[in-house]
């Protein structure tokens, strides 16, 4: 079985600072990653992914993140946080080899990001 | 291109109604799944199809079931709705078979259920 854990609830951050939202994960065998963002009322829109490769993975609106196998973790982050990124933040996972070719997704239960004026 | 588009996006039934959800997803994607957000249970997985079959199925009673037509598009239905059926359906669509077959969402149809 797969999990994600999103620690914190919700993050609160001074607009201009960097923003770190965290992301443990569980799976068997090497994971698919990704981040996705809410805003009240909308779907959920995509804004990256770790497949494999290099450590550091960047995204949409200046969103990185940060894949650690060890800690298996996989945190975003951004340097200069803007108000404009208040919204629900969620981790997903799935195996890299997952059964009958499925795309299904665990997502965390998702962080609430307050970006302060 | 086009995204996934789910209608409708908000309505209101009665408990013991039914309900069907439609999914049209991005051009050319042929997987799509559903999803069930609430506040408590967070993003639950209900269905993946793939070229009009069933691939993958959540851990939902029978009240829930779904379909996929020769153009993709989905549908979902809930039959004899309850109170705790409230929730957000998601939509979403995949290019299979290509990189890590990260999904689309659409807006979602909001359900309540009286």
């Amino acid at each position: 079985a797969q999990s994600v854990a999103q620690p914190e609830d919700q993050v609160n951050v001074a607009e201009g600072n960097p923003l770190t939202v965290k992301c443990t994960y569980s799976v068997s065998g090497n994971p698919y990653l990704f981040w996705y963002v809410q805003y009240p009322n909308r779907g959920l829109q995509f804004l990256l992914k770790y497949i494999t490769g290099d450590n550091l993975v960047k995204g949409s609106y200046g969103f990185e993140a940060e894949f650690n196998k060890s800690q298996t973790s996989f945190h975003l982050k951004k340097p200069s946080a803007l108000v404009s990124d208040s919204a629900l933040y969620f981790c997903a996972v799935r195996a890299a080899r997952s059964g009958a070719g499925s795309y299904q997704l665990t997502f965390g239960k998702g962080t609430k990001l307050s970006v302060i004026p | 291109k086009a995204g996934v588009t789910q209608t409708p996006r908000y309505l209101i039934k009665t408990r013991g109604q039914q309900v069907t959800l439609s999914c049209s997803p991005i051009s050319g994607h042929r997987s799509v799944s559903w999803y069930q957000q609430t506040p408590g249970q967070g993003l639950q997985f209900l269905f993946e199809y793939f070229s009009e079959t069933q691939r993958n199925k959540g851990n939902f009673p029978g009240r829930f079931s779904g379909r996929q037509f020769s153009n993709s598009r989905s549908e979902m239905n809930v039959s004899t709705l309850e109170l705790g059926d409230s929730a957000l359906y998601l939509c979403a669509s995949s290019a299979y078979g290509q990189g890590a077959g990260e999904l689309f969402f659409g807006e979602g149809s909001r359900l309540t259920v009286l």
